[in-house]
């Protein structure tokens, strides 16, 4: 069964630094998601993606964050100045074309763990 | 925006017991529900769901009821087993044509005592 799949497991960064976390997605979705998880916390919607633009974006996705599909198979996200506060998993998800009546189901990745010293 | 509360935030129950997690949303736009168990350290994994034309949808030993008029929804596991031990998050959302951002609930820490 095809899963996402997301690099690097962990990642541990200096305050400040750049980061990319990447994913790649199931093959025939056309959605992509990104969720962050402060440890102990619930899920939080960050942006969703679709037709090689944002389509939506959370109070938490600022000018820091930004996302690209520099490919056909990769779903990047970029924090640009890593603050001590973005530490937390950060999940990538993606959902299958319209039409086909599960538009809406969301699979998710493993997971990147971001460290920010 | 959407809010969702979810309630208890643990559970205990004896093995084979049932138990019942349940969430209210605030956005009556909303029409997606799923529900996601997520064990330690791991990726959060879809168990079922519900869309808002349907009242209840059962799978197996899982089931999820959806009141729409009150804005709640709730999962059923029956015959509780130590492995359905997680934590399990409601979420909600609005489908449309860009996509569909998910809300979750805060979790429940479901213990099952064998």
């Amino acid at each position: 069964e095809p899963e996402v799949t997301q690099t690097p497991s962990h990642q541990v960064t200096q305050m400040g630094q750049e980061v990319i976390l990447r994913c790649v997605p199931i093959s025939n979705h056309l959605y992509f998601y990104w969720y962050r998880q402060i440890l102990g916390q619930k899920v939080e919607f960050l942006v969703s993606f679709y037709n090689n633009e944002i389509s939506e974006k959370s109070e938490i996705f600022d000018d820091q964050f930004s996302v690209e599909r520099p490919d056909g198979s990769n779903f990047t996200l970029k924090i640009r100045s890593t603050k001590l506060e973005d530490s937390a998993m950060y999940f990538c998800a993606s959902s299958s074309p319209p039409g086909g009546g599960t538009q809406e189901t969301q699979y998710f990745g493993p997971g990147t763990r971001l460290l920010v010293l | 925006g959407e809010n969702v509360e979810q309630h208890p935030s643990t559970l205990s129950v004896q093995e084979g017991d049932s138990a019942v997690i349940k969430c209210t949303y605030s956005d009556s736009a909303s029409n997606y529900f799923p529900w996601y168990k997520q064990e330690l350290g791991k990726r959060p994994q879809l168990i079922i769901d519900i869309r808002s034309n349907v009242g209840e949808k059962k799978d197996q030993r899982i089931a999820v009821t959806l009141n729409k008029t009150a804005k709640h929804f709730s999962l059923h596991i029956t015959e509780t087993q130590p492995e359905d031990s997680a934590v399990y998050f409601c979420a909600a959302g609005e489908s449309w044509e860009y996509g569909n951002k998910l809300v979750f609930g805060a979790g429940t820490i479901l213990r099952v005592k064998s």
